[in-house]
């Protein structure tokens, strides 16, 4: 079965930077996307950006975009999110899911990790 | 930019019907998905393309999707659909991932 696995809770001071990572199994890894969603404390789901593991294929929220960067291990099959000069803002749950893309049908997320939750506190 | 706009809450006594809606410029124009989370849990696709219900999602859910608003229908409401639920949709032009806001069903 589809499972995505992400790593544990982090910790970090402002102005640092984090990566969480998301492990795939029960699929061809390259082809399905990855995207990245994150949720802030009783506030709703905010998209950061997605990757295509078959051709590293990147699009960015316009938000995040000069700190995030999303990258990809087919070896492993494991993707990663790194968001860099943290704030107390980027506190949140943040989740990697899987979707898949087709002319015509759009894009359809199908399955989300457990989530990984980033504290920033001095 | 595009938005999707979800009303904050709704209530629906069991067994009764719940209608969520989410709506945006053409929406109609665009596939929507539906998501359900529940406190403490991840969220789970509940419907895709506009009006299909992935394996293992019970058939009181449905969907609907037309001008410029998207419609999820939970018939024959049950404790265990208590939960927030959002919407989503594609934005082809710039390849953004869109949701709405969320709305909190309440069954009661």
């Amino acid at each position: 079965q589809v499972k995505l696995v992400q790593s544990g809770p982090e910790v970090k001071k402002p102005g640092t930077s984090v990566k969480v990572s998301c492990k795939a199994s029960g699929y061809t890894f390259p082809n399905y996307g990855v995207t990245w969603v994150r949720q802030a404390p009783g506030q709703g789901l905010e998209w950061m950006g997605w990757i295509s593991p078959y051709n590293d294929k990147t699009n960015y929220a316009q938000k995040v975009q000069a700190r995030v960067t999303l990258t990809t291990d087919t070896s492993t099959s494991t993707a990663y999110m790194e968001l860099t000069s943290l704030t107390s803002d980027d506190t949140a749950l943040y989740y990697c899911a899987r979707f898949r893309a087709a002319p015509g049908t759009g894009m359809v997320i199908d399955y989300w990790g457990q989530g990984t939750l980033v504290t920033v506190s001095s | 930019s595009y938005v999707l706009t979800q009303p904050p809450s709704v209530s629906v006594s069991p067994g009764q019907t719940a209608t969520i809606t989410c709506s945006g410029d053409k929406l109609g124009d665009r596939f929507a998905s539906w998501f359900q989370q529940r406190p403490g849990q991840s969220p789970i696709l509940v419907i895709y393309e506009d009006r299909r219900r992935p394996s293992g999602i019970p058939e009181r859910f449905s969907g609907a999707n037309s001008g410029n608003t998207a419609t999820l229908t939970i018939s024959g409401t049950q404790a265990m659909d208590e939960a927030d639920y959002y919407c989503q949709a594609w934005d082809s032009s710039t390849e953004d991932v869109l949701f709405g806001g969320g709305t909190k069903l309440t069954v009661l």
